[in-house]
């Protein structure tokens, strides 16, 4: 299994550009995250997905926009890049907090870096 | 707003010492607190976690220590390998995947 991967790993946009970060994980998990890391702010919330079909905003949903295309893929889209996105964005996956399943698995991340 | 503050931001220790990290919460409806621990370039992995209706949990050299009256847990790394240096989050969640709030991180250093 791969676990949850992440594409791109590398980016960088100008500002004013769009962009969609895609994430997709292969262990029939049920909520999927993004999460974005900055220096000395820890992991914050930017959308979730309890399941297929839904979509809830986190602590900093603010410019991005998300699909949860199926199962297996979760997408992040950027409409108009800011320099105060850039960041490393990581996605995650869980099994049903329902059922007591908490933990987390992040993928690998991808770094994004906007002029 | 930040709900879960950590502490120290970095720490360097000895390889065979105890770093001990440090979290505080706010809100009294967290019911379940786990550790991350990652690695340069590399996603967040769950370390260790507990629930606060036990005081203390163990895995191999890894403690969680936690204080319910003074909302405080913290993280103990028994005989420290250079193998342990990553950066550690502390986190909590309160009734479910969607209320889970990090801290800020402690970038450990063990040194041979």
């Amino acid at each position: 299994n791969a676990g949850v991967t992440q594409t791109p790993k590398f980016q960088v946009l100008k500002t004013g550009q769009s962009m969609t970060l895609q994430c997709a994980q292969d262990m029939n998990h049920n909520s999927m995250y993004w999460y974005r890391q900055d220096p000395g702010m820890g992991l914050r919330l930017i959308y979730y997905s309890a399941s297929e079909g839904t979509t809830d905003k986190g602590e900093v949903p603010n410019g991005y926009n998300v699909s949860r295309l199926n199962k297996r893929e979760f997408s992040l889209r950027l409409e108009s890049a800011a320099p105060s996105q850039t960041s490393v964005y990581f996605c995650a996956s869980s099994e049903d907090w329902r059922e007591g399943a908490y933990e987390q698995y992040f993928g690998p991340g991808t770094r994004l870096t906007v002029t | 707003q930040q709900q879960v503050k950590q502490s120290p931001q970095s720490l360097i220790v000895q390889k065979g010492g105890i770093p001990i990290i440090n979290c505080a919460y706010e809100n009294t409806a967290f019911d379940y607190f786990p550790w991350y621990q990652q690695f340069p370039g590399k996603g967040p992995a769950l370390l260790i976690a507990i629930r606060p209706d036990v005081s203390e949990k163990k895995e191999g050299r890894f403690t969680i220590s936690f204080n319910k009256s003074a909302k405080q847990f913290s993280l103990h790394i028994m005989d420290s390998q250079p193998g342990d240096s990553a950066t550690y989050f502390c986190a909590a969640s309160a009734g479910g995947y969607q209320k889970v709030t990090f801290g800020t991180g402690t970038k450990l250093q063990v040194i041979p």
